[in-house]
This record gives C-alpha cells, sequence and structure tokens, in this order.
C-alpha cells in the first residue's frame, strides 16, 4: 500500500490532455514539493516535474504540475503517443523519514 | 552526459548474499549522495536509503536495517548495494538514484534527478 495514492490508469486520444492525481497528507504533500517521474519498464525513471513545478530541460513544456494543500496533479497536454508509460508521484515524508511514492498511474494513448 | 550504469542481473538462493553495483559517469561521484530504491513485482517505489559519498556515512529507512549495507569504492565513482540472508521477499527490481540538491533564495531542496536502469535481483531455490 503506497502511502501516496494515485489511480491507477488514465487514458485519453492524441492531441488531448490528461490529469494525474496525487493524493497525501500534512507530513509529505502539504509540506514538500512533489516530484513526478516517467518510467517506461526497463528503462531508468525520468524526472518531469521538480521543486517549485520546475521541468528539466528537455522535459517539453506540455508537462506541468500543480499542487494544493495535500493534494498534487501532472497534466499532459498535447498527448502524444510516445507519453504512453508510468508516472509516479513522490514527496519527501517528514514522519516518516523517508521518500514516499505513489503507486504509480498508467497513462494509455488510446 | 550522466549516467548510472547498474550491473546485470542476479539470481541467488535464499540465505545467500548479492552487491549489486552502480557506476556514476559524466559527473563528479563525490558531489551526490546516492539513494537506493527497490521496486517489488507489481509494486510500486520503495525508498531503501541513501549514502554520502564525500564521507561515506549512510542512513537506512525502517525496514532496511540489518542485512542491507550501503558502501562506495569512490576511486571508481561506484556505489554498492549489498543484501545479506537474501530472502524470497528480496526478489525486486533495485535502483540507484543520485541526489540533486538546489540552494536557491529563500529555498532549498533535494530529490533523485538521475536513476540508474534497475538491477533485477532474484531469490529463489
Amino acid at each position: 500500500q503506497s502511502v501516496l495514492t494515485q489511480s491507477p490508469s488514465a487514458s485519453a486520444t492524441p492531441g488531448q490532455r490528461v490529469t494525474i492525481s496525487c493524493s497525501g497528507g500534512s507530513s509529505n504533500v502539504g509540506s514538500h514539493y512533489v516530484y513526478w517521474y516517467q518510467h517506461l519498464p526497463g528503462t531508468a525513471p525520468k524526472v518531469l516535474i521538480f521543486g517549485p513545478n520546475q521541468r528539466p530541460s528537455g522535459v517539453p513544456d506540455r508537462f506541468s504540475g500543480s499542487k494544493s494543500g495535500t493534494s498534487a496533479s501532472l497534466a499532459i497536454s498535447g498527448l502524444r503517443s510516445e507519453d504512453e508509460a508510468d508516472y509516479y508521484c513522490a514527496a519527501w515524508d517528514d514522519s516518516l523519514r523517508v521518500w514516499v511514492f505513489g503507486g504509480g498511474t498508467k497513462v494509455t494513448v488510446l | 552526459q550522466v549516467q548510472l550504469i547498474q550491473s546485470a542481473s542476479e539470481l541467488k538462493k535464499p540465505g545467500a548474499s548479492v552487491k549489486v553495483s552502480c557506476k556514476a559517469s559524466g559527473y563528479s561521484f563525490s558531489r551526490y549522495a546516492m539513494n537506493w530504491v527497490r521496486q517489488a513485482p507489481g509494486q510500486g517505489f520503495e525508498w531503501m536509503g541513501r549514502i554520502t559519498t564525500n564521507d561515506g556515512d549512510p542512513t537506512y529507512a525502517q525496514g532496511f536495517t540489518g542485512r542491507f549495507v550501503f558502501s562506495l569504492d569512490t576511486s571508481v565513482g561506484t556505489a554498492y548495494l549489498q543484501i545479506n540472508n537474501l530472502q524470497p521477499e528480496d526478489t525486486a527490481l533495485y535502483y540507484c538514484a543520485r541526489e540533486m540538491r538546489v540552494s536557491a533564495p529563500a529555498d532549498y531542496y533535494y530529490y533523485m534527478d538521475v536513476w540508474g536502469t534497475g538491477t533485477p535481483v532474484t531469490v529463489s531455490s
């Protein structure tokens, strides 16, 4: 059971927008930045959003992060076939003194 | 470019030990701590802990004390995860991940910015 809660799947057609949610608590999402990772099995997870909703160079601005209280979201606009992957949220947890992750959301491009 | 190259898959019997390596390239190894993350089959990521690469000081998450050992060989820019007395429930993918620290005006944070591709460890009799 993951500390952060994500819906297991999301789907949309190419060009559409998909939003992935990440729900936590006051000791993690409510207190710290939320990080988003894209993961294709067999590859290295790739950070999409870090710190105050920043994107690393090379990550297109189709990816954006937001947070309100103890919930965070990753939005992917202009969905493309190469966006089909698993997406994970992560945050530091002050109470557990560990990094906590969501269970992952599998995005399917229809 | 910055890369973390992990060792190949391992198949071990219960009670054995395994040592997973993570070789850094493209950056100064001793400037960034290294984290270890586990992903059991069909499960999400679980943070195991970290080791500072300037002095080799390890921090283990609860549940990863005793049988798990983080170590370094700074001469070859490599971090290691050793698991002793392997159990079937240790079957998982093990990732290393570099820790990036950001210090900005009125802000300070850190996160895992570059990950390895993972080392599969299978424990079976």
